[in-house]
């Protein structure tokens, strides 16, 4: 049972540069979500999806763009990478709305130097 | 703003003995929480939840309490085991936007044997 993944696992990019994460779910869960996991913050929702097709801004979206063109699919892009977005990046998939558990993947750690 | 928040960032046990976890909330909108527990190099996995409508729910070793007017819930695990040692999050949402799930900064629990 694969769940939720996440490519790659760890990343180091240089200020500027642009990369996306992949978060592949095989439960036909419907949601899907990527957060940002900082020291002493917790997680934080960057965006979400309801549905192929569909995205929406969550509570820390600035410098993120985010795909889904795919039910299984949920990309998150950084298109000018900051020191601001190190960070281990997790995303998440419900089978509905947010009143289920969530499933995570097992993160992406991302350095921008 | 954060708005779940577990003032805890450690706590150690005693195998055998009980764990109590904190958390505080300021949103009122809230009225669905739920416990993750998150092992190092991997996702968050759904520990326990419970509704507002409710004040105590339980599951085998673990039971959650929510004290709506003191806006406080709490996560007990009786007897506490060495390989519950992980670091547990507090998380809530609200039925207006239940997609928008707030974590709190997690509990380091170290159950020592």
């Amino acid at each position: 049972n694969a769940g939720v993944t996440q490519t790659p696992k760890f990343r180091v990019l240089k200020t500027g540069q642009s990369m996306t994460l992949l978060c592949a779910q095989d439960m036909n869960h419907e949601y899907m979500y990527w957060y940002r996991q900082d020291p002493g913050m917790g997680l934080r929702l960057i965006h979400y999806s309801v549905g192929e097709g569909t995205t929406a801004k969550g509570e820390v979206p600035d410098g993120y763009n985010v795909s889904r063109l795919k039910k299984q699919n949920f990309l998150l892009g950084l298109e000018s990478a900051a020191p601001s977005q190190t960070s281990v990046y997790f995303c998440a998939s419900t089978p509905a709305t947010g009143y289920t558990e969530a499933f995570f993947g097992q993160g992406t750690r991302l350095t921008v130097v | 703003d954060q708005q779940v928040k577990q003032n805890s960032p450690s706590l150690s046990v005693q195998e055998g003995r009980i764990s109590i976890l904190n958390c505080d909330y300021t949103n009122s909108m809230f009225d669905y929480f739920l416990w993750y527990k998150k092992y190092p190099a991997e996702g968050p996995t759904f520990l326990i939840s419970i509704s507002s409508i409710k004040d105590k729910n339980e599951d085998g070793r673990f039971t959650v309490f929510l004290n709506k007017s003191a806006k406080h819930l709490s996560l007990h695990i009786v007897p506490s085991q060495p390989g519950d040692s992980a670091v547990y999050f507090c998380a809530a949402s609200s039925s207006r936007n239940n997609n928008d799930m707030r974590f709190g900064a997690g509990t380091r629990l170290t159950v020592k044997p």
